[in-house]
């Protein structure tokens, strides 16, 4: 079994859809928890960071972690062909070596 | 803007053969990664490095070895390469400030195909 589980996809929705993408992992001692976005041909970069459980919010993006379920998600609000990407969920027990899930290919369609 | 970049963004190359991956960052971090992203398996940390000349070993070093003289600079090497080590090459870097939440910062990454 996967340290980290994340369904691939691929996920297609319509523009101003919400996105909902999520994780599970098996570690209970995981503390920091990330999402990262990668488009086609270019290397991961960060969106969101979040330290323990509870919920955290930048623009059109909230993070969530509910370590009792070993459970976190990401939610996308209004959804733009920009967002048109691979996301990766990625945790840590010590803020340094990182395990991530396999990454969900979203389209968002015009 | 912390900049992280590799050596070469498609390679080609025979089974047998030495190869070297570069990367170089510029932001004076003294942590970099090296991963390989397979579909279906995210990223697998290959080694990574705290220091100059230091060097650990992540979950997946079998055939691979790096090398760390320079603190900007962190190499992958394939001694032979194999068509099992075909795959997207990807380096990163973090910073190391005491009670900060430093993120990995990643290059664009080398997508390698062994024939």
């Amino acid at each position: 079994q996967k340290e980290v589980e994340q369904d691939p996809g691929p996920l297609s929705v319509p523009e101003g859809a919400i996105v909902s993408l999520n994780c599970t992992y098996s570690n209970s001692a995981f503390q920091y928890f990330m999402w990262y976005r990668q488009y086609s041909r270019k290397g991961p970069e960060l969106l969101m960071y979040t330290y323990s459980s509870g919920n955290k919010e930048d623009g059109r993006f909230t993070a969530q972690v509910d370590k009792s379920s070993k459970y976190i998600s990401l939610f996308i609000r209004d959804s733009q062909p920009s967002d048109s990407a691979t996301y990766l969920c990625a945790m840590s027990v010590n803020d340094y070596k990182l395990s991530f899930g396999a990454g969900t290919t979203v389209t968002v369609r015009a | 803007d912390v900049k992280v970049t590799q050596s070469s963004r498609y390679l080609v190359k025979r089974t047998g053969e030495k190869v070297f991956l570069e990367c170089v960052q510029d932001m004076d971090h003294e942590n970099m990664f090296w991963y390989r992203q397979d579909p279906g398996l995210g990223l697998r940390l290959i080694y990574f490095s705290y220091d100059v000349k230091m060097k650990e070993k992540g979950d997946i070093p079998e055939g691979y070895s790096v090398s760390r003289e320079k603190k900007e600079r962190f190499s992958l090497i394939l001694e032979s390469a194999s068509t099992n080590q075909t795959s997207m090459y990807l380096c990163a870097s973090r910073g190391d400030r005491a009670g900060s939440q430093e993120t990995q910062y990643f290059g664009p990454g080398t997508r390698l195909l062994v024939l």
